[in-house]
This record gives structure tokens, C-alpha cells and sequence, in this order.
């Protein structure tokens, strides 16, 4: 199956500190989504983006398919933001998501 | 909308025991799928449908059996639970296979 690398696994930021977080994956995609997992384990949606640029409020992300690589931008970071950050996708070839291990983020006010 | 419905949120099964873990959705998405999460890790799929009355195993798919009779509902049956099958568990559904995915809120199961 496709391999999905995320960095870093772990980061502290203080409130209103900028982070950018990073996805790559072995092999062509045709779905890439970011979740966030919240203290309370739900999944939540931030973005569909198999390709291209979306932003929603204060957070963006682009991903680039001939380069196997995905990045999602917080900004200005709230302590609400604190969670796992999952990226998962879907190879070309395949019809499962393989999600990677996630990025711990901890927002300190 | 309701979306990703599971019910029971919360489970403690003896050793053997079988129970049932439900999932429904009213999107009318044709893809639905069950995943395991365990500490430290990210999710890994049991078993996926890509409509009514298909069904497939994905990575993890040992001692779970699954049925798609309706579009809605997916439900996840553990045979014979054992204690390696305490975990997070996760069903999720998208328009179609590539499509964007949606959760469910998660069933903690505890197998003691």
C-alpha cells in the first residue's frame, strides 16, 4: 500500500504562533484530506485536496501531486487547535484511505 | 443531516462475547468503510463497501465480518471478541471511493 509520512509528530507552540505541518505519500493520489482529531477523539474535516490550494479561515493547505507532498498551514494558533492533525489518502490504484501517524500539536496560552 | 451515525459509543465485552457495532448514513453515499485506531498509531481499515450488498476486506480484517443489505447502514460484527480487538473504532462514508470522506463519532470498545 502507499506510504504517508507526516511532520513532525509532535509540536508546542505558544497561542498565536504560526505552524505549518507536512504530508508526504509514496505514490500518485486521488483523495487527500486533512482531519483534525480533537481531545475528545472525534474526527473533524478540515480539507478535501487531492491538488491545488484551499484556505478556510485560519487555516490553508496546498498539496502538490507530482510531488507527493501536502502542507497545512495554521495560523495565528488557538488553544482550541490543540489535537492530532491526520493527513489520508486514496492511491490512484487503490480504494482505501491510508491515513499516517499524525502530528501532536499542543497550543499553550 | 446526521451524517456518520454509530452507535454504541462506549462497549466493555468479555473475552468470546459477540456483539455488533452499528453504522448508518444519510447522505446516500455509496462508499462506507470501518477503521481501527490504536494508540499511537493512525486509522487502519477492517472492511469496506462500495454499495449495497458488496463488501471487501482491507488491512485488518481478521475476526470482523460486515454486510451492506441497505445504502444507509454498515454494521461491523465481532465474532468471538478478543483482547486485542480493545480499541477506537471508526466508520466513515463518502459519495464514492475517492470522494471526500465524513466520520463517525467513534466506538471505544474495551475487550476484557
Amino acid at each position: 500500500g502507499i506510504q504517508v509520512e507526516q511532520s513532525p509528530p509532535d509540536l508546542i507552540l505558544q497561542e498565536g504562533a504560526n505552524s505549518t505541518l507536512r504530508c508526504n505519500f509514496s505514490d500518485s493520489v486521488n483523495n487527500l484530506q486533512w482531519f483534525h482529531q480533537n481531545p475528545w477523539g472525534q474526527l473533524i474535516n478540515l480539507f478535501y485536496i487531492p491538488s491545488g490550494t484551499k484556505q478556510n479561515g485560519r487555516l490553508s493547505a496546498t498539496t502538490v501531486a507530482t510531488e507527493r507532498y501536502s502542507l497545512l498551514y495554521i495560523s495565528s494558533s488557538q488553544t482550541t487547535d490543540s489535537g492530532v492533525y491526520f493527513c489520508a489518502v486514496v492511491s490512484n490504484t487503490g480504494n482505501q484511505f491510508y491515513f499516517g501517524t499524525g502530528t501532536s500539536l499542543t497550543v499553550i496560552p | 443531516n446526521a451524517g456518520v451515525t454509530q452507535t454504541p459509543k462506549f462497549q466493555v465485552l468479555k473475552t468470546g462475547q459477540s456483539m455488533t457495532l452499528q453504522c448508518a448514513q444519510d447522505m446516500n453515499h455509496e462508499y462506507m468503510s470501518w477503521y481501527r485506531q490504536d494508540p499511537g498509531m493512525g486509522l487502519r481499515l477492517i472492511h469496506y463497501s462500495v454499495g449495497a450488498g458488496i463488501t471487501d476486506q482491507g488491512e485488518v480484517p481478521n475476526g470482523y465480518n460486515v454486510s451492506r443489505s441497505t445504502t444507509e447502514d454498515f454494521p461491523l460484527r465481532l465474532l468471538s471478541a478478543a483482547p486485542s480487538q480493545t480499541s477506537v473504532y471508526f466508520c466513515a462514508s463518502a459519495p464514492r471511493w475517492a470522494g471526500e470522506a465524513f466520520f463517525g463519532q467513534g466506538t471505544r470498545l474495551t475487550v476484557v
